[in-house]
């Protein structure tokens, strides 16, 4: 019973187009994350939704816009596809009341050619 | 805002060495300290968290790690590495509603 699921596991598209990435937890918790991971390893912070609320919107581009339709969803939609954003993209949920750290999802790699 | 810094990027032992990744974060006062693994091709797991008290915090798998206030470092460490131990290894700090990443420092552990 996955505690915070991701889909698709791998994404492989072309330049220019549009994408989304889904995600769940099932654990009650209240906040959700989208980190960017590189090439190198390096994790980003890219956005954060509180029970819904859009609270932490990094310095991303607008190409990328998060949606939550509720506090145990939070999806990732990218527009205009580019080179730069392949990555793996993971999904993260936290109790930001009761912080004991984050759950992560099993990430998303997208490859863009 | 708080970083995070890992001095070692690539660490390569022999099984049964002993582990110690460093990690330092940027300022003080009331930290919460935090290290994750990620096993190849995997998501990242916690190995361990500090909070408060005992500054020698013990985590999963055999590892440890020790907060140092007056370094400002919370360095991993295991006595005696395996195989399996080959992973990305993350310290991270949280900074108001979110954790901050080190760059992580590869561990390969050959037989």
């Amino acid at each position: 019973d996955t505690a915070v699921s991701q889909t698709p596991k791998y994404l492989v598209t072309q330049m220019g187009n549009d994408k989304s990435i889904k995600c769940e937890q099932n654990l009650g918790h209240d906040t959700m994350y989208w980190y960017k991971q590189d090439s190198k390893k390096f994790l980003k912070i890219m956005f954060s939704y509180n029970n819904k609320e859009l609270i932490i919107n990094e310095t991303v581009p607008n190409r990328f816009s998060p949606k939550s339709p509720d506090k145990a969803h939070l999806n990732l939609h990218i527009n205009s596809l580019e080179l730069g954003d392949s990555a793996v993209y993971f999904c993260a949920s936290s109790q930001v009341g009761d912080f004991y750290g984050y759950t992560f999802g099993s990430g998303t790699r997208l490859t863009v050619v | 805002a708080q970083s995070v810094s890992q001095h070692n990027h690539h660490v390569i032992l022999s099984e049964a060495a002993s582990l110690e990744l460093g990690c330092n974060y940027s300022y003080g006062g009331t930290v919460n300290l935090f290290w994750y693994v990620q096993y190849p091709g995997q998501h990242l797991q916690l190995l361990l968290k500090y909070f408060s008290g005992d500054p020698l915090v013990k985590g999963i798998k055999g590892f440890e790690a020790e907060f140092i206030k007056s370094k400002f470092s919370f360095n991993l460490r295991k006595p005696s590495v395996q195989w399996s131990d080959t992973a990305e290894y993350f310290c991270a700090v949280k900074d108001t509603d979110k954790l901050i990443f080190g760059t992580g420092t590869r561990l390969q552990v050959f037989p």
